[in-house]
């Protein structure tokens, strides 16, 4: 069974770090690409960040680009986030995914299955 | 600001079919995938690439696009299909993925 359980979530004051976890399990990690995604309280889904298999590509939302920085080790089969400068619109709950994708003719489609539970990051003085 | 506008909210009654539709200007060049998301819960995908359902989903779940605009329709919408629903592409520069607003779903 495909499973993904984040960690590392909790409160942090404004300006500080914080490093998400996520453990893989039940697929061949380093062939797939990962993402995150958050949810602020009672909003929507926000893409943060996207990672290839073997991190050749990584792409960030305008929204933390210069402060998050994402990685991964295919060895632990884990992906993460490290979170620095953190802002109070940053708090949500955090989910990792598994990115798949499919290209055709050079135009490359992707979609995130399946997700994790999400960890909850809240950033409050 | 989302580059993939969803309405807000739409209704269904029990049986009938419904559409969700969301548009965007990548969507002329990227498919959209469509995730449904209960109350505390993970998404889950539902709709990925030109028509396509995860092992799992039911098939009165469905995926088109036309210019502009993907839907998700279901046909025969029951009552645990009501929840929010997300659609996914990549933005306008395709270095970056985008999610719509979200549409909430009721079943009446």
């Amino acid at each position: 069974e495909v499973q993904l359980v984040e960690s590392g979530g909790g409160l942090v004051k404004p300006g500080g770090s914080l490093r998400l976890s996520c453990a893989a399990s039940g697929f061949a990690f380093s062939s797939y690409g990962m993402t995150w995604v958050r949810q602020a309280p009672g909003k929507g889904l926000e893409w943060v960040s996207s990672i290839s298999g073997e991190s050749a590509y990584i792409y960030y939302a305008d929204s933390v680009k210069g402060r998050f920085t994402i990685s991964r080790d295919n060895a632990k089969s884990s992906l993460y986030l490290q979170m620095n400068s953190l802002r109070v619109e940053d708090t949500a709950v955090y989910f990792c995914a598994r990115a798949l994708r499919y290209c055709i003719n050079g135009v490359c489609n992707h979609w995130f299955d399946p997700w994790g539970q999400g960890t909850l990051v809240t950033v409050s003085s | 600001s989302s580059e993939l506008t969803q309405d807000p909210a739409v209704s269904v009654a029990l049986g009938q079919t419904v559409r969700i539709t969301c548009q965007g200007d990548s969507l002329t060049k990227y498919y959209a995938s469509w995730y449904q998301q209960k109350p505390g819960q993970a998404p889950v995908l539902v709709i990925y690439g030109e028509n396509n359902r995860p092992s799992g989903i039911p098939d009165r779940f469905s995926g088109s696009s036309s210019g502009n605009t993907a839907s998700l329709t279901i046909a025969g919408a029951q009552a645990e299909d009501e929840a929010d629903y997300y659609c996914n592409s990549r933005d306008s520069s395709g270095n970056q993925m985008v999610f719509g607003g979200g549409t909430k779903l009721t079943v009446l």
